[in-house]
């Protein structure tokens, strides 16, 4: 089957500082990518939808400034956490559809963000 | 707007004791229903994918059944081993052309006791 990677797998910080976290379709394009959030013993929550060349749409009550989403090519979704507080500490999972509207969604093993 | 619910929260059995996991969804109008497995601190695993106009699929020892009319699926696990603990989620993809996106369910936490 289609496989996603996420890198990097898990993630220390400190306070105030920004942390990159990259999703990648290894052998499959994706037109678009799905960035979601999950805090302990709770369920995937969908931050925002990434769609090559062009702008994320995000989710309500998700601040786009601070989640910055970049998705330049078919096969790499990028999202930044600026500013990053300990609150923003959970797990981040990126999904990446196959091409078309009806495409199926394949997910990556997701990172681990910690925030000291 | 979707919600999905999944009952039980969690849920512990025996070993070799069949699970059943409920997960029921408020709009009709879905493309497709997924089943996922996620062991703690992992990505999630695609169990089964059922689309709208079928009623049930099978793999193994799991079964997944749909009900569309009345917004419910159920999966069910036979002979249990302590290998299926993890916890088990659904998600609707809705026919909606803005995005399709895939409405997940809280999960349901599945432990099985040797």
């Amino acid at each position: 089957g289609a496989v996603v990677s996420q890198h990097p797998s898990w993630v220390i910080c400190k306070s105030g500082t920004s942390v990159k976290i990259e999703c990648r379709s290894l052998d499959f394009q994706a037109t678009t990518m799905f960035w979601y959030r999950q805090f302990p013993k709770q369920s995937l929550m969908l931050m925002a939808t990434s769609n090559e060349g062009s702008k994320a749409t995000y989710e309500q009550g998700v601040e786009k400034d601070k989640f910055l989403i970049n998705h330049a090519s078919l096969t790499l979704s990028t999202l930044t956490v600026t500013s990053a507080h300990p609150e923003d500490s959970s797990f981040y999972i990126c999904s990446a559809r196959e091409t078309g509207l009806l495409g199926e969604q394949y997910f990556g093993p997701g990172t681990r963000l910690t925030v000291t | 707007k979707q919600e999905v619910t999944q009952i039980p929260a969690a849920l512990s059995v025996p070993e070799g004791e069949n699970l059943v996991l409920n997960c029921s969804f408020t709009d009709s109008a879905i493309y497709n229903l997924q089943w996922f497995r996620q062991d703690p601190g992992k990505g999630l695993t695609s169990l089964l994918l059922i689309q709208s106009s079928q009623r049930e699929q099978t793999s193994g020892r799991l079964n997944a059944s749909l009900d569309k009319s009345s917004g419910r699926s159920t999966l069910y696990i036979a002979a249990s081993q302590p290998g299926d603990s993890a916890t088990y989620l659904c998600a609707v993809r809705e026919l909606k052309a803005a995005g399709n996106k895939l409405t997940f369910g809280g999960g349901t936490r599945v432990l099985v006791k040797p």
